[in-house]
Formats: C-alpha cells, structure tokens, sequence
C-alpha cells in the first residue's frame, strides 16, 4: 500500500523559516518524480514544485522560487521541503504527492498545517 | 483567481447524473490530453478519481466519467451517491512556466 506521511509542519513569524518531511512507502521511491501541492485555508489547489527521480531536476512556482528548496533521500524514502522567507500567503496545508506519467498526482500524504504569523 | 474555471457549486439528487465543467485556454486544457480530476471531502487529502482526460485509476467507481472538447473539460458523475458529497477539482498540465494549473473547485451537494 502506497503511503506518504508529511511532518514538520507548524507555525512560524513571518521571515522565518521551516522544514517539512515525506516519508514514502510501499512503492520503489526512486522510481518516481514527486511533488508539493499546498492548499491555504478555504482555498483550491496550487501546485508548488517538483523533483525528478535522482534530484537532478527541481521546478517551482513562481512565487517560491528562491526560498523554497525541494529535495530527497532515495536512500530514506524522504523528501524536503525547506521553505525560508516565509510570508503570510503561504500559510496552507502541504501536501506531497506522487507524480504519475500524464501530470496526475495519483497518491497524496495527509497534508502538514504551516501557518506563517504577521 | 485560478487559471481553470470551474462552476464553484453544482448539485443533484441521489441516482441522478451531473457534470461540472473546467474550461481553460490552449496552452493547458486545449493543447493536452494531460487533464486530471480530484475528489476532496472536508479535512481530507485530495484524492486521484480521473487522469489523462478519461482514464480512471483502479479502485474508482466507473460511474465517474471524464471528457474533453477544445479548452473545456468535463467530469460526469452518473447514479449520484449521498458518499459523491464533496469538492472536485480539475487540473491540467500547462506550457507555462507553471507545470499543473488547478480549477477553483466544485462543491457538490448530493440534496
């Protein structure tokens, strides 16, 4: 069974900094691209950012780019999410997912809470 | 404002069918087959119900159902279950910098 279960989550003053976890199971991890979707309080969707099998690859959204760092230990199952600068608006749950061949994201952990206070 | 649009509520009554719609641009929903639909009850984690237009992952009931005609996306949910009460959304792969845009969301009420 496919599991993925976030941690790290929490809340933060604006400027500071914070490190999520995704510890993955029941699937070759390494065998997949992997990705945050973040979610803000009575909102939609939006995608955050991507990471190829090997690390060797890293897309973001806009509004992340420079802040955010995405990474993973293939030999851990585990990826991060180190997030400094943080503002307001990106307080939202964080979801990681996998990412399937036609940009799905077929499998979702239950989500960690960053609240970023003003 | 999102950059899929979809209907923010749409409802039915239990047996009945309904379809809510995503409409994008060419450069998302209208150039890609790459067009995915997620079922998200409150407190929950999103959840994969269509992928690839049409394609239902293994476990989804086959009365969910999914479409495309040029910009606009559709999802049908047939033989409306009280369970089918949630929100749904639509994603699409984009050739913008952006790699997945996301719908604004359907709350559907099952009355």
């Amino acid at each position: 069974e496919v599991q993925l279960v976030e941690s790290g989550g929490g809340l933060v003053q604006s400027g500071g900094s914070l490190r999520l976890s995704c510890a993955a199971s029941g699937f070759t991890f390494s065998s997949y691209w992997m990705t945050w979707v973040r979610q803000a309080p009575g909102k939609g969707l939006e995608w955050v950012a991507n990471i190829k099998q090997d690390g060797s690859e890293k897309y973001y959204v806009d509004s992340v780019k420079g802040r955010f760092t995405f990474s993973r230990d293939n030999a851990k199952n585990s990826l991060y999410l180190q997030m400094n600068s943080l503002r307001a608006e990106d307080t939202a749950v964080y979801y990681c997912a996998r990412l399937g061949d036609y940009a799905q994201f077929d499998y979702w952990g239950q989500g960690a809470l960053v609240t970023v206070s003003s | 404002q999102s950059a899929l649009t979809q209907p923010a509520s749409v409802s039915g009554s239990p047996g009945q069918s309904i379809t809510i719609s995503c409409t994008g641009a060419s450069s998302d929903v209208g150039g890609y087959n790459y067009v995915s639909w997620y079922q998200q009850h409150p407190g929950k984690a999103p959840k994969l119900m269509i992928y690839e237009v049409s394609n239902r992952p293994s476990g989804v009931s086959n009365r969910f159902s999914g479409s495309k005609s040029g910009n606009t996306a559709s999802l049908t949910i047939s033989g409306l279950q009280a369970e089918d009460e949630a929100d749904y959304y639509c994603s699409s792969y984009t050739s913008t910098s952006t790699y997945v845009v996301f719908g604004g969301g359907t709350k559907l009420t099952v009355l």
